[in-house]
């Protein structure tokens, strides 16, 4: 399968920062990268659709002022997780596709917010 | 609204036997449904895919079946190895959407022990 990879993989910042996470696809072109965020025992929720060259849409309840998505180019999405709070701390996993494929997902970033 | 349920949170199989992972959803809509396979604290990986053209699709030892008129899926591994424990999570799209990337709606997720 195609290959996804997500920079940093861990991350501890201290609350009001803000924090940048990035999400490349190694192998092949992206046309749309999707954010997902997954808190424990729970399942990946959906935050934002990102397509390259356009904003990202967001899902209901995503603060989009909060959650930043840039896809400047077709291998690279980024999400910055704005004056970050304990409650934003969670694992962010990206992926990525092209029209009609499968999505591959990223490794995932570990966020924890002091 | 929980569009894709998997209502079993938790499967121990032993070593060699059938591994059964069952999938719910709701939305009528959908037509395409995905299985990935997931570590703690590791991304989702592709296990298998189904068209809601298709009734059934294997793949080596994982076999998705997709009973639309129930709106039900199951996964079945055969036979079940050690290394298969993990959670596996069942995913729905509309999968041809404007000519864009469709979305994926996920299951809660089935936690698969598969004992020696």
């Amino acid at each position: 399968g195609a290959v996804v990879s997500q920079h940093p993989s861990r991350v501890i910042c201290k609350s009001g920062t803000s924090v940048k996470i990035e999400c490349r696809s190694l192998d092949f072109q992206a046309t749309t990268m999707f954010w997902y965020r997954q808190f424990p025992k729970q399942s990946l929720m959906l935050m934002a659709t990102s397509n390259e060259g356009s904003k990202a849409t967001y899902e209901q309840g995503v603060e989009k002022d909060k959650f930043l998505i840039n896809h400047a180019s077709l291998t690279l999405s980024t999400l910055t997780v704005t004056s970050a709070h304990p409650e934003d701390s969670s694992f962010y996993i990206c992926s990525a596709t092209t029209v009609g494929e499968t999505q591959y997902f990223g490794p995932g970033t570990r966020l924890l917010v002091l | 609204d929980q569009q894709v349920k998997q209502n079993s949170p938790s499967l121990s199989v032993q070593e060699g036997r059938i591994s059964i992972l069952n999938c719910d959803y709701t939305n009528s809509m959908f037509d395409y449904f995905l299985w990935y396979k997931k570590y703690p604290a590791e991304g989702p990986t592709f296990l298998i895919s189904i068209s809601s053209i298709k009734d059934k699709n294997e793949d080596g030892r994982f076999t998705v079946f997709l009973n639309k008129s129930a709106k039900h899926l199951s996964l079945h591994i055969v036979p079940s190895q050690p290394g298969d424990s993990a959670v596996y999570f069942c995913a729905a799209s509309a999968k041809w959407s404007g000519g864009t990337a469709s979305k994926l709606t996920f299951g809660t997720g089935t936690r698969l022990q598969v004992t020696l």
